[in-house]
């Protein structure tokens, strides 16, 4: 069963980085994904699609603050020199056969 | 810029029925992969419905049956028709279209809210 893993919350103070992280389950290691981030009272919006190779294409307008890596089944989501509007939530999402997409449960971010 | 605009949320009784809309000016729903997600109360994103530029639609388990997607290109809309509705369908709404190939949302609405209750 495709399933993605995400910590349910993260902290890092404002001007400090954070490395957010999202699992695959073992049978799906090497998919892609795409980040998310929804802050609050607003809809989500889309971040990043990110391969297993770490190579990731940005969506319009994302700051160079925001970057991705992979290794293994693990995919991140970067981000640098924190900026009070980045505290959100922020969501993994992958794609597989029937079709599905699936989301990982999330990870609130609080910047301190 | 793009934009999604969902309307037709609202509170619904168990068992009734809702209409949600997405409008997309600026945006040709008929040339996207067009999608709805949904946000529960305390839970994380979930999709529920897609329609394919080709018009094949698909859905989760949960909603099969009871919810359609369709879309109107003469008005540049997409729909989702809810039926017998039910407690656990309670959430904001989201309409999204993907970029390219359907594999991740690129572009998400700011989402209408369903309450279904007694």
């Amino acid at each position: 069963q495709l399933v993605l893993t995400q910590s349910p919350s993260a902290s890092a103070s404002l001007g400090a980085s954070v490395k957010l992280t999202c699992t695959l389950s073992s049978d799906h290691s090497d998919y892609a994904i795409a980040w998310h981030q929804q802050q609050p009272e607003k809809g989500p919006r889309y971040l990043m699609k990110l391969n297993g190779d770490g190579s990731h294409s940005k969506g319009d307008g994302i700051p160079d603050r925001f970057s991705g890596s992979s290794s293994g089944a693990e995919r991140y989501l970067t981000i640098s020199n924190l900026q009070a509007e980045d505290e959100a939530d922020y969501y993994c999402q992958t794609w597989g056969t029937g079709p599905n997409w699936v989301f990982g449960g999330g990870t609130k971010l609080t910047v301190l | 810029e793009v934009q999604l605009v969902e309307s037709g949320g609202g509170l619904i009784q168990p068992g009734g029925s809702l209409r949600l809309s997405c409008a997309a000016p600026g945006f040709t729903v008929s040339r996207h992969h067009m999608t709805w997600v949904r946000k529960a109360p305390g839970k994380g994103l979930e999709w529920v419905s897609v329609i394919y530029i080709g018009s094949n639609t698909y859905y989760v388990d949960s909603v099969k049956g009871r919810f359609t997607i369709s879309r109107d290109n003469s008005k540049n809309t997409l729909y989702l028709q809810m039926n017998n509705m039910r407690a656990e369908d309670t959430a904001v709404y989201y309409c999204a279209s993907f970029g390219g190939p359907a594999y991740y949302m690129d572009v998400w609405g700011k989402g209408t809210t369903v309450t279904v209750s007694s």
